[in-house]
């Protein structure tokens, strides 16, 4: 069946860096745009960064831009997020997820937590 | 940015009721509309697209309407496991952003 696996998330100490993977099962990964999407605790979704099909095109939200990175290996069916510099307003649960549906997320993943703290 | 609103902030309604859900956009975003649901402790779970089409497996008490700025959710007859918060979701070229959500609570 269709499926996201995050992994890669931990605590870590601010100004450090974690790179975090999703790893997709069950559709054509190669052909579809994919997403980061992070939820601090007891907040709202906030999206975060956006990789075409064959990760040519890539865009970030102002947040983190100059400091998140996203890239992808079609060849291992692997979504990345490069943090770096982090800071202690990037703690929160982050999302894979596909965009399969117009402009809409359609399959996300269970979520791996990131806590940026002393 | 395309700043997206959500109101009310919490709508309590007993099950049966109909549960009517607005997200007003800053500019317009066409119909590059997007409603989710999101239970405690789960992955937000994707309810309607392009303003109005029900994602694979949504049941038809679920529907969407709107263009432009002004996007409604309505849950025509609220069932148990409809509690939950429920967020509007835009695209405007590469950027995407979420409103701040919407949750239905059991008065």
């Amino acid at each position: 069946q269709v499926q996201l696996v995050e992994s890669g998330g931990g605590v870590v100490q601010p100004g450090r860096s974690l790179r975090l993977s999703c790893v997709v099962s069950g559709f054509t990964f190669s052909n579809y745009g994919m997403h980061w999407v992070r939820q601090a605790p007891g907040k709202g979704l906030e999206w975060v960064a956006v990789i075409s099909y064959d990760g040519s095109k890539k865009d970030y939200a102002d947040s983190v831009k100059g400091r998140f990175t996203i890239s992808r290996d079609n060849s291992k069916n692997t979504l990345y997020l490069q943090m770096n510099s982090l800071r202690a307003e990037d703690t929160a649960v982050y999302y894979c997820a596909a965009w399969r549906v117009s402009s809409a997320f359609d399959i996300w993943g269970q979520g791996t937590m990131v806590t940026v703290s002393s | 940015e395309n700043v997206l609103t959500q109101s009310p902030a919490t709508l309590s309604l007993s099950p049966g009721e109909r549960a009517t859900l607005s997200c007003r956009a800053s500019q317009s975003v066409s119909n590059y509309l997007a409603w989710y649901q999101q239970k405690p402790g789960q992955a937000p779970k994707l309810l309607i697209y392009d303003a109005s089409n029900r994602a694979t497996g949504i049941p038809a008490r679920f529907s969407g309407s709107g263009s432009g700025t002004d996007f409604t959710l309505t849950i025509s007859s609220l069932e148990p496991e409809d509690f939950a918060v429920y967020y509007c979701q835009q695209r405007n070229n590469w950027l995407w952003t979420f409103g701040q959500g919407t949750k239905v609570e059991i008065k």
